[in-house]
């Protein structure tokens, strides 16, 4: 079960490196998910997108990746920056047969980047 | 533009006052949605407008009460909240593409009930 003061994963990386963010899902009937980026003070940030139908996307510095087998999504970020520096949130589309976007959010990953 | 304005953007309450969150888009999007973050937490969602609409409400207290004037605005009314009711709001719109329902969201509205 959760308990009291639980910690949200984190990753500490060095700027330049690459990064590495995964999460789990757990409704094997999510077609489509999303990854956003929440700074401190701020809502999340739309960062990249994947349908069910697709294994892998690339943006601009990132990078999808979805194995529907163990139903597992990782997002990838190139040369990590500064001010790549969030917590990081996947969300799965569970909308149940409606058209309209139900996102149920991943407990989320604090990214830092040293300099 | 995918901007998506909620004000205030921090609101101090006592648990007697009246208040109103409010949001508004200017993209066209036809479903807006509230959803209430704590610290260190995922957002959980509230209430999803489709079409002017309610379509949804996840088994919010009353003394939370959506409304939406037009397909741009959204408030949420206040009343008679409890400590725990403190939280950050957030306000998301969304529109559907070839890919899937994209949300934005806001900055939101981080409310302190005393």
């Amino acid at each position: 079960g959760e308990s009291v003061g639980l910690h949200l994963p984190t990753l500490s990386v060095q700027e330049g490196d690459n990064s590495i963010i995964n999460c789990a899902y757990s409704n094997s009937a999510s077609d489509y998910f999303i990854w956003y980026k929440q700074e401190s003070g701020k809502g999340p940030q739309f960062i990249i997108d994947i349908r069910s139908n697709m294994d892998k996307r690339q943006g601009q510095r990132v990078t999808v990746l979805l194995n529907k087998t163990v139903k597992h999504l990782s997002l990838q970020i190139a040369a990590t920056q500064p001010g790549d520096s969030a917590v990081y949130f996947c969300a799965e589309n569970n909308a149940g047969g409606t058209s309209y976007g139900k996102l149920t959010f991943g407990q989320g990953t604090i990214l830092t980047v040293h300099p | 533009d995918t901007e998506v304005t909620q004000t205030p953007k921090h609101l101090v309450m006592g648990m007697t006052n009246k208040k109103s969150l409010k949001c508004e888009q200017h993209m066209g999007h036809r479903a807006m949605y509230w959803y209430k973050q704590k610290a260190k937490k995922p957002p959980e969602l509230m209430f999803v407008y489709s079409y002017e609409k309610l379509s949804i409400n996840e088994s919010v207290p009353s003394r939370f009460s959506p409304e939406c004037p037009n397909s741009s605005l959204l408030n949420l009314h206040l009343h008679a909240l409890q400590p725990e009711d403190s939280a950050l709001y957030l306000c998301a719109s969304s529109q559907a593409d070839r890919d899937g329902e994209k949300l934005f969201f806001g900055s939101g509205t981080q409310l302190s009930v005393l």
